[in-house]
């Protein structure tokens, strides 16, 4: 069955610092994969999606990038931390179909100071 | 600005009782629905998908969805404590650049008292 981990759950860093959080999926080939970020009373926002290795789309304008450097492992990453990165953010990957079911992983508090 | 929009709640029921939540969305091309149920601090889980209109049950849980009037809902019956939780609307609209995402409502928080 197919399995997917994000690391770590929690995080707490000051404004500036540099971000890298990961997502890995087993049990299958090829998946999308994406980053969503939920802020308080704001809802899921997806940030962003692969569909193959090195193949990464952008939903908003932020100071974060992805990158899929292998087929099942997709890194959410930052250069200087605002305090408006501040959220729960969720790695999630469907099937390469038209009718997705996405699952998600277990998420990462991030708290900016 | 593709929306999805649901009742931000809380909905509050006696424990056995239905619950109902409803949700609306913006793009007539949408295709697929999904309920998710979000404990506080986890992540969402899947607990219904559809795909046609009418409606799907499974289990306590029944999805109704209508594409004319473009709503979607979640019927949870038999009601218990551990249903409390928020409840998000998910439509899978298609993307220009590929890649199937989901658009998300911001979800509508259950109450199940005993």
């Amino acid at each position: 069955s197919q399995t997917i981990h994000q690391w770590p759950a929690t995080l707490v860093q000051p404004v500036g610092s540099p971000l890298s959080l990961e997502c890995t999926v087993e049990g299958t080939s090829n998946p999308n994969l994406y980053w969503y970020r939920q802020a308080a009373g704001r809802g899921l926002q997806l940030l962003f999606y692969s569909v193959g290795i090195g193949q990464i789309s952008s939903e908003v304008p932020q100071n974060l990038s992805a990158s899929r450097p292998q087929d099942r492992q997709f890194i959410l990453s930052s250069k200087k931390l605002l305090l408006s990165d501040s959220g729960f953010y969720l790695c999630a990957w469907s099937e390469g179909t038209t009718n997705e079911k996405l699952f998600f992983g277990s998420g990462t508090q991030l708290s900016v100071l | 600005q593709k929306e999805v929009e649901q009742n931000s709640g809380p909905l509050s029921v006696p424990e056995g009782a239905i619950a109902s939540l409803n949700c609306t969305y913006s793009d007539r091309g949408s295709q697929s629905f999904f309920w998710y149920r979000q404990y506080s601090g986890k992540s969402p889980e899947l607990i219904m998908s559809i795909y046609s209109n009418g409606d799907k049950e499974d289990g306590r849980f029944t999805a109704q969805l209508n594409k004319a009037s473009q709503y979607v809902s979640l019927l949870i019956r038999d009601s218990q404590p551990s249903d409390s939780a928020t409840y998000l609307c998910a439509v899978n609209s298609p993307n220009s650049n590929s890649g199937y995402a989901l658009n998300f409502g911001k979800g509508t928080s259950l109450l199940v008292t005993p």
